[in-house]
């Protein structure tokens, strides 16, 4: 199957710094979402991204699908973007494959 | 309803016991998945019904697993005889239509602990 890879494992940054997490995959893929697990476990949709860019307020996120590498933007991070930050992607079906999360804790 | 809801949100059962976990969809969403998140892990998936229709249940880690979807709206998991390693998040999605191309909706999931 598919692999997904996140990159880095865990992350510590200082409130008011900015941030790039990677996503890479194996194969060509038809659909590519990033993810917020907050610290109650609810998944919550950030974007949905199978190629281009996109921009939702402080983040933004570039798949170039060529490449089969996905990119998330944190910019002036917060205290409450800490959490668990998820690749996904669907190459069959629609069933998506996640990557092991980037662990993201930001300090005050 | 506005998203995607789950219950019992905490299930604690004791091992042999059954249990069954309730997804209510998103209305109007066609296709509808169930994962497992074990701790520390990224979801994986179990099963995937397209209206009442169970089109793969690769993921079902054993025959103890159930899934149904009967009327193509709300969807239970059922775990016989449940054992510790089935301890777990259980995460329910839907999406709009069947098309591998839309974009999945994640309720908040039931934490199931198995003593």
């Amino acid at each position: 199957g598919i692999q997904v890879e996140q990159s880095p494992p865990d992350l510590i940054l200082q409130e008011g710094a900015n941030s790039t997490l990677r996503c890479n995959f194996s194969d060509s893929v038809n659909n590519l979402q990033w993810f917020h697990q907050n610290p109650w476990g609810q998944l919550i949709n950030l974007f949905y991204i199978p190629s281009g860019t996109k921009q939702n307020g402080r983040l933004s996120a570039t798949t170039v699908a060529t490449e089969r590498y996905s990119l998330l933007y944190i910019s002036s991070s917060q205290t409450t973007d800490s959490g668990v930050y998820f690749c996904a992607v669907v190459r069959r079906y629609s069933t998506l494959t996640f990557g092991k999360g980037t662990m993201l804790l930001v300090s005050p | 309803g506005a998203g995607v809801s789950q219950s019992p949100r905490y299930k604690v059962a004791k091992r042999g016991q059954d249990v069954a976990l309730r997804c209510d969809p998103i209305s109007g969403h066609v296709s509808l998945f169930w994962y497992q998140q074990a701790l520390g892990q990224g979801p994986e998936f179990l099963t995937y019904f397209q209206n009442e229709a169970q089109l793969d249940k690769s993921g079902l880690p054993s025959d103890r697993f159930f899934a149904e979807r009967p009327e193509g709206s709300v969807s239970t998991l059922k775990i016989q005889r449940t054992q510790q390693e089935d301890s777990a998040v259980y995460l329910c999605a839907s999406s709009l239509s069947g098309t591998s191309v839309n974009e999945q909706f994640f309720g908040p999931g039931t934490r199931l602990t198995v003593l």
